[in-house]
């Protein structure tokens, strides 16, 4: 069945830190992976995607495929990094979710 | 910029009364979905609808929950009689990609409490 794990339910790192949240999935086939954030009182939001490789406000994910995994990165935190983040698998045009990683960066 | 409306935001019911939600989708916007979200946890896909027929509604508890899309714009949730189990965030997203997938873009939700 497909699934996405999510880990951590909180991850505390200090300012300038670095910041990795880990999502491992279960899909039999080509995965299309993505990662959403949830800032407070804001609505939930796409930060990236793997398709699209590219790096937004600093983090990057990549996909490993031999791990299942597609763990969030980003080399030095900051304290408006704090939010909740969202791994999600698209499997049959439709998103399932990780339960989600509360990170909260300590100044 | 356009966004997904949801309303109200919050919603203070008794078991056994009925509710509503309502959802705009941005303008184009095919695909719309009606999420759960308890807390704690991640959204839980309740129906997708492509225009105004859904495409999936396997996990809408269909003895109490009905969805709508009448003209393929905006959308309504039902849920009725309510129960306490119902307490939780209601999120809709709307995706321009056909078929769904993709990028969604969620409304600012819709908070139930049941008493």
């Amino acid at each position: 069945a497909q699934r996405v794990t999510q880990p951590e339910k909180l991850l505390s790192v200090f300012k300038g830190a670095p910041v990795e949240l880990k999502c491992n999935y279960s899909y039999s086939g080509s995965p299309e992976l993505f990662w959403y954030v949830q800032y407070s009182r804001q609505r939930l939001q796409l930060l990236l995607r793997h398709i699209s490789r590219e790096s937004i406000k600093g983090f990057t994910a990549d996909l490993n495929k031999g791990e299942t995994s597609f763990h969030l990165k980003k080399p030095f935190a900051q304290e408006e990094d704090s939010a909740m983040y969202y791994c999600a698998l698209n499997s049959n045009y439709q998103l399932i979710w990780g339960a989600g990683t509360k990170l909260i960066i300590k100044p | 910029e356009a966004e997904v409306a949801q309303s109200p935001r919050y919603k203070i019911t008794e078991k056994s009364q009925a509710v509503a939600f309502w959802c705009d989708p941005i303008s184009g916007h095919a695909t719309l979905y009606w999420y759960r979200q308890i807390l704690g946890q991640g959204p839980e896909l309740l129906v997708q609808f492509q225009d105004e027929s859904v495409v999936d509604d396997s996990q809408l508890p269909k003895d109490r929950f009905s969805a709508e899309r009448l003209k393929g714009v905006d959308s309504t949730l039902k849920i009725q009689p309510a129960e306490l189990g119902d307490s939780a965030m209601y999120l809709c997203a709307s995706s321009l990609v056909v078929g769904g997938g993709g990028e969604q873009f969620f409304g600012p939700g819709t908070r139930l409490t049941v008493l």
